[in-house]
């Protein structure tokens, strides 16, 4: 079945640092691959849609600035924390569509961030 | 508004039966999905549903009714590996998944 690749699964960063996470659909093509932010006991948040070649389209409340997306490829999105605080530590989940429109969606192991 | 309900917990037995609900209302509809998340794992995916009825998939089954805005996922046989959270989720006309909150199955021996 369709594969997401996350990386890494875990990162600690100190304070004001950039912490880069890569999502990878390893066996299809990815046109549109979502991010989620999950807190302890919470259900998903969706963070942003990524679709190929274009600029991600931000949830409210969710500064663009913040968390960069880039999806240069139809494989490979990256979501980048930038000047990390402790707040920012939680699980990055990215998820990927495969195939056609009702296809399900296929998500990555997930990156648990820990900011210090 | 779009909203999805599901009950927040659940509590079944080694071996029986349990049926996790949703209900959920959206603007358009192009699917209902169940995924499975254990503690500090991603969810993975289990069953989608776009027409009316019954799916069957090994212990697994879900079922939906486009009319009432209802579905369930169907667990026989429970195992303690079961034990985990259900998200349910709609699909709504813009392709986007509107998610519930999840029901934490608790499976007791």
């Amino acid at each position: 079945g369709a594969v997401v690749s996350q990386h890494p699964s875990w990162v600690i960063c100190k304070s004001g640092t950039s912490v880069k996470i890569e999502c990878r659909s390893l066996d299809f093509q990815a046109t549109t691959m979502f991010w989620y932010r999950q807190f302890p006991k919470q259900s998903l948040m969706l963070m942003a849609t990524s679709n190929e070649g274009s600029k991600a389209t931000y949830e409210q409340g969710v500064e663009k600035d913040k968390f960069l997306i880039n999806h240069a490829s139809l494989t490979l999105s990256t979501l980048t924390v930038t000047s990390a605080h402790p707040e920012d530590s939680s699980f990055y989940i990215c998820s990927a569509i495969s195939g056609g429109e009702n296809s399900p969606l296929h998500f990555g192991n997930g990156t648990r961030l820990t900011v210090t | 508004g779009q909203n999805i309900d599901q009950p927040t917990e659940m509590t079944a037995t080694e071996g029986a039966i349990v049926q996790i609900n949703c209900t959920y209302q959206t603007s358009g509809f192009n699917g209902l999905f169940w995924y499975q998340q254990h503690a500090g794992e991603a969810p993975t995916f289990l069953s989608y549903n776009v027409l009316d009825g019954l799916e069957e998939k090994g212990r697994f089954s879900s079922f939906l009714s486009r009319s009432k805005g209802y579905s369930y996922l169907l667990l026989k046989e429970l195992q303690m590996k079961d034990s985990a959270s259900y998200l349910c989720a709609a699909m709504d006309s813009n392709y986007q998944l509107i998610w519930g909150a999840g029901t934490k199955l608790i499976i007791k021996p």
